[in-house]
């Protein structure tokens, strides 16, 4: 299995482009998350699906941010128009019920 | 969820034990100690997780007192691979669903020679 995927691996936009950040979930793994991680906030979780349904948004930093799966094995997380704060590293990670979450490289996502 | 409470940094030398100590004081019933570790710009990974008895894998050993107010995550051989920040967290879990992983600060250890 290759795990989840998450593309680019590094995005350098700026400011006021709308920037798309995609991932790739395990296969057969019915939960995606995305979180967002920075040195003040540390990591926290932004909204997550389950069974491509969006269950918990509350995360969500603001209208600007937004997050669809179309199904089972792709989700993406759209930011628009890009601010220098949203500058972080975005995790995507996917879990089967309770079992322990799988996460993936993450993308670095650098607004000038 | 219950908040957890860990050190700030610890040091271990490599080939040794390398003990972190986890505070979860307000842990209710139903909630599971969870361990993840987050090794240098890679994503968080899963260690180990456990509701009232001892749990070992092939990674880890988690030690949780009988009152279930703390735990220990063990790593029994530590390396310099080990090096990374380790998360405690604590949540509900219920059968067929998934709640959401808060994470904390953590604990940094670092593996030396």
């Amino acid at each position: 299995d290759a795990g989840v995927i998450q593309s680019p691996r590094h995005e350098v936009t700026e400011m006021g482009q709308e920037v798309t950040l995609r991932c790739k979930p395990i296969s057969g793994h019915d939960y995606l998350f995305w979180y967002r991680q920075t040195m003040m906030r540390g990591l926290e979780l932004l909204i997550y699906f389950n069974n491509n349904v969006p269950i918990d948004d509350s995360g969500m930093p603001e209208d600007r941010f937004s997050a669809k799966m179309p199904n089972a094995s792709f989700s993406t997380l759209k930011i628009q128009p890009s601010e220098p704060r949203d500058s972080a590293v975005y995790f995507c990670a996917s879990s089967l019920a309770d079992y322990g979450y799988t996460f993936g490289s993450g993308t670095r996502l650098t607004v000038v | 969820d219950a908040k957890t409470t860990q050190p700030t940094s610890m040091d271990c030398a490599e080939g040794r034990a390398a003990n972190l100590p986890c505070n979860h004081s307000t842990i209710s019933g139903n909630e599971y100690v969870y361990w993840y570790r987050q090794i240098h710009s890679q994503g968080p990974q899963y260690i180990i997780h456990g509701l009232k008895n001892n749990e070992t894998n092939e990674m880890a050993s988690l030690i949780i007192t009988e009152d279930r107010k703390s735990s220990t995550l063990i790593l029994p051989h530590a390396t310099l691979r080990d090096t990374a920040v380790y998360y405690c967290i604590v949540r509900p879990s219920s059968t067929g669903t998934a709640s959401k992983l808060t994470f904390g600060t953590g604990t940094r250890l670092q593996v030396t020679l």
